[in-house]
């Protein structure tokens, strides 16, 4: 079925340690969103990919970095984890066409640094 | 810069009543703008494009170019419609990021 997923869905790590999140999507989309979002705060882009081997930095400064090796794979990685860095992650993609343009989101991973 | 906003973080409304969600954007090229909604305990989808020019779960919105806004409207709140809302903008050419205001909570009062 097409969709896109996202894992873990839930996480809590110590400080100092190394995590990513894992983002698939199965509709051969080009572009590829991660966002962070506090609990029924805004959503602030913080990286984004036009396609395989194409990653830009979005609007809010992440210690986050992302990867596009495969079109349908793109991974966040925090190489060492704070406290700040708690917050839920939303991966999206993106489907263009004549009749405009549609993202769809994952479920989201909540993240948790102790 | 693109950028939205969303004045209102709050918005209580009874139930059967008129809801109104305000959203103004800044752009200097041709966007597209979405409604996004956020149930509890659910992933954001998509609720409205203003190209689609539809009706969604009894939700329209109009697409005002002259005053840059793309207010979300429903003539009679239902319980249902609790959830939080996003106004979104998006281009076809640039940088295509997609844009979020700050998003409303609204609450239909039973």
């Amino acid at each position: 079925e097409a969709d896109i997923y996202q894992t873990p869905r839930y996480l809590v790590i110590g400080t100092g340690k190394k995590i990513t999140l894992e983002c698939s999507q199965t509709m051969g989309h080009d572009k590829m969103y991660w966002y962070q979002q506090d609990p029924g705060m805004e959503l602030h882009l913080i990286h984004y990919s036009y396609g395989v081997n194409s990653t830009e930095k979005g609007d809010l400064s992440s210690e986050s970095t992302v990867s596009r090796i495969r079109t349908e794979h793109f991974p966040l990685t925090l190489e060492s984890a704070r406290p700040s860095h708690t917050s839920q992650y939303l991966c999206a993609s993106r489907r263009q066409g004549i009749e405009g343009n549609t993202i769809y989101f994952g479920e989201g991973s909540w993240l948790t640094v102790v | 810069a693109q950028r939205v906003t969303q004045p209102e973080k709050l918005l209580s409304v009874f139930k059967g009543a008129p809801v109104e969600l305000k959203c103004n954007y800044s752009y200097s090229g041709s966007p597209e703008l979405f409604w996004y909604v956020q149930y509890s305990r659910q992933r954001l989808q998509l609720l409205l494009r203003h190209i689609s020019r539809e009706s969604i779960k009894g939700f329209t919105a109009d697409l005002n170019k002259g005053e840059t806004s793309f207010h979300l409207k429903k003539p009679f709140a239902q319980e249902e419609d609790s959830a939080m809302y996003y106004c979104a903008l998006t281009t076809s050419f640039g940088n295509e990021k997609l844009t979020f205001g700050t998003g409303t909570r609204l609450t239909i009062i039973p």
